[in-house]
């Protein structure tokens, strides 16, 4: 069974940092592009950043360049979001997510809350 | 890496159709055949339903379809049922390695 389990959301101050965590199982991870996707309260969803199958490669949305770096260590199988000089309009649910064979998001986790706000 | 255009909502009667439109640009709906739609219930993660603008994920019904004309992607549900009232996003490549989300519908069974 893939799961996909994030972890280290909650309250930052705004101009503040915090570093997500996701831990992959269930399927090859070292073969997956992997993917960071998030929903503001009561709003869509909103593509964040994408990291190769080695890590070689990242993209971001524009609004998160040069303040958010994604990465990840395929020996623990994990994913990672780092974030700085984050701003109120940051707050929203970090969910994790693997960018598949299918164009697609196949699996998803269930999301952990970011809070910016003083 | 303008959000695709969704209408906010939409309904419909239980065995009904309903048809939720994703209209983008060139340079992403127009451009590529990598338009995915997604499901999400109320506190829930969203589910992948179609990918490749028309495929089906398995165990997904085939109630649920897509299609595409120019900018223009289309998810279309037929036989409505209570389960299918949700929240729908279409995605679409946008080139370079990145992804633009549609703005959402709510999808009302009445």
């Amino acid at each position: 069974e893939v799961q996909l389990v994030e972890s280290g959301g909650g309250l930052v101050q705004p101009g503040g940092s915090l570093r997500l965590s996701c831990a992959a199982s269930g399927f090859t991870f070292s073969k997956s592009w992997m993917t960071w996707v998030r929903q503001a309260p009561g709003k869509g969803l909103e593509w964040v950043a994408n990291i190769k199958e080695d890590g070689s490669d990242k993209y971001y949305v524009d609004s998160v360049e040069g303040r958010f770096t994604i990465s990840r260590d395929n020996a623990k199988n994990s994913l990672y979001l780092q974030m700085s000089s984050l701003r109120a309009e940051d707050t929203a649910v970090y969910y994790c997510t693997n960018w598949g064979n299918t164009w697609g998001f196949d699996y998803w986790g269930q999301g952990t809350l970011v809070t910016v706000s003083s | 890496q303008s959000a695709l255009t969704q209408p906010r909502s939409v309904s419909g009667s239980p065995g009904q159709s309903v048809a939720i439109s994703c209209t983008g640009t060139s340079s992403d709906v127009g451009g590529y055949n990598y338009v995915s739609w997604y499901q999400q219930h109320p506190g829930k993660a969203p589910k992948l339903i179609i990918y490749e603008v028309t495929k089906r994920p398995s165990g997904v019904p085939d109630r649920f379809s897509g299609s595409k004309s120019g900018n223009t992607a289309s998810l279309t549900i037929s036989g409505l049922q209570a389960e299918d009232e949700a929240d729908y996003y279409c995605c679409s490549y946008a080139g370079s390695y990145t992804l633009v989300f549609g703005g959402g519908t709510k999808l009302t069974v009445l």
